[in-house]
Formats: structure tokens, sequence, C-alpha cells
């Protein structure tokens, strides 16, 4: 099994909602990462948890809360976003931080906000 | 920081041709570099990868890539194109943050394969 399942696939929220986006690996990862991407441009990076700790935080408003409750579940909650916040939200899984190891991604999260 | 280039916003080949996909790169140390591709609303799909060892890696649906290192490259090649070939490419390599591996993409290749 090398699936990242994400969902859901789509997502139209309002300003002042309050949503979460899921992300889960079977396949015992142990690194796992939220990345955005907006049409036809390369995934940005958002976070990244080590061994379920958060490792890497790109900055992100905090109107983006990462949250990995076990090694196998990544979550983003989401919180009074803005409409540039509408793009494709992409999870991937890696082996661990090695230098040589490929990520995995999901197929990601379409989300509009309004 | 590592960093990797993608000359040409678009590649047109037609279905039969080879087809070349560009990608230099910039890293101090070893190069770890990848290729993923992506279709029209889906997630990124690894191809292959460059770690060490022989310059020619093969890698997913027939593409393969040639690692060169004195011209820092690393170009996606695949002999006979097809239609379904047709999707987004970016070219990756290894980088540290703050002391953890992430990707640095480049910023993408449109292939466009036409019958």
């Amino acid at each position: 099994d090398t699936e990242v399942t994400q969902t859901p696939k789509h997502l139209v929220m309002g300003m002042t909602n309050k949503k979460s986006l899921k992300c889960e690996q079977h396949m015992g990862h142990r690194a796992m990462y939220w990345y955005k991407q907006k049409a036809k441009k390369p995934p940005e990076l958002m976070f990244v948890y080590s061994y379920e700790k958060l490792s890497i935080n790109e900055s992100v408003p905090s109107r983006f809360s990462p949250e990995c409750p076990n090694s196998s579940l990544l979550n983003l909650h989401l919180h009074a976003l803005q409409p540039e916040d509408s793009a494709l939200y992409l999870c991937a899984s890696s082996r661990g931080g090695n230098m040589n190891t490929e990520a995995f991604f999901g197929q990601g999260t379409r989300l509009t906000v309004v | 920081a590592q960093s990797v280039a993608q000359p040409e916003d678009q590649v047109n080949v037609a279905e039969g041709n080879p087809l070349t996909v560009k990608c230099t790169y910039s890293v101090s140390g070893n190069p770890y570099l990848f290729w993923y591709v992506q279709y029209p609303n889906r997630g990124l799909q690894f191809l292959l990868k460059y770690i060490t060892g022989d310059n020619l890696v093969k890698g997913s649906y027939g593409f393969e890539a040639e690692f060169n290192k004195s011209q820092t490259s690393f170009h996606l090649k695949k002999p006979s194109a097809l239609v379904s070939d047709s999707a987004l490419y970016f070219c990756a390599v290894r980088d540290l943050d703050s002391g953890y591996s992430t990707l640095t993409f480049g910023k993408g290749t449109m292939l466009l394969v036409s019958p």
C-alpha cells in the first residue's frame, strides 16, 4: 500500500468557518508534510512532522493549525481563512527525514474560501 | 540552500517522438534529485530519483533521467511520448531546513503531447 489518503477532496468554506483537512497513511512513514499549491505553481511547504512532533513551520499564518494525533494521521485545522488561501492542499509522507527517500503525495483537497 | 531550475514553462512534442524535460540543479554536497508528475486536479506522483550510482536512472511509465555532474543537469527523458503523458512535471531536490530534510521543487514544466 503506497497510498496517502486525503479527505475531503473538495471543500468550500466561508471566512468565518472552522473546518479540518485530514490525511492518513499506513506505510509506516514517520515524516508527514503539508504543502499548499496554487494553480500551475510548485507546491510550497507549510509544515513538517517528524515522529509526531512538529519539526518545521514555514512561517504559516496562525489561521492554519496542524495536528498529528498519531503516526498515521495528520490534520490541518482551518479557521478564519481569507480568499487568497484558496488552493490545493497536499499531504505527503516519507519513511523519515533521510535525504535519499522519496515522498508520497495524496490527491489533495481543493479548498475554496468564499 | 539547494535549488533546481526548470528553464521551460512548456514542452510540446508529437506522439511517438522522444521527449526531454530539462532540469538543472545547484547544491552543496551530494545531490538527491527527484522527478514528479502531476495530472490535472491530482496529487504528485513519484517517477524516479537519483541518489548515487548509475547516471541513467529508470523510473515509472517508461521514463528515465540522465544525471550529468559536469553540466549539473538531471533531464527527464522518454523514447516515445504518449498523449497520456501530457501533464505537469516537477523536478525536486532534497534540502535541509532547520536540520530536517525537505523537498524543494522547480517551477514545473507543462508537457503537451499531440496526437
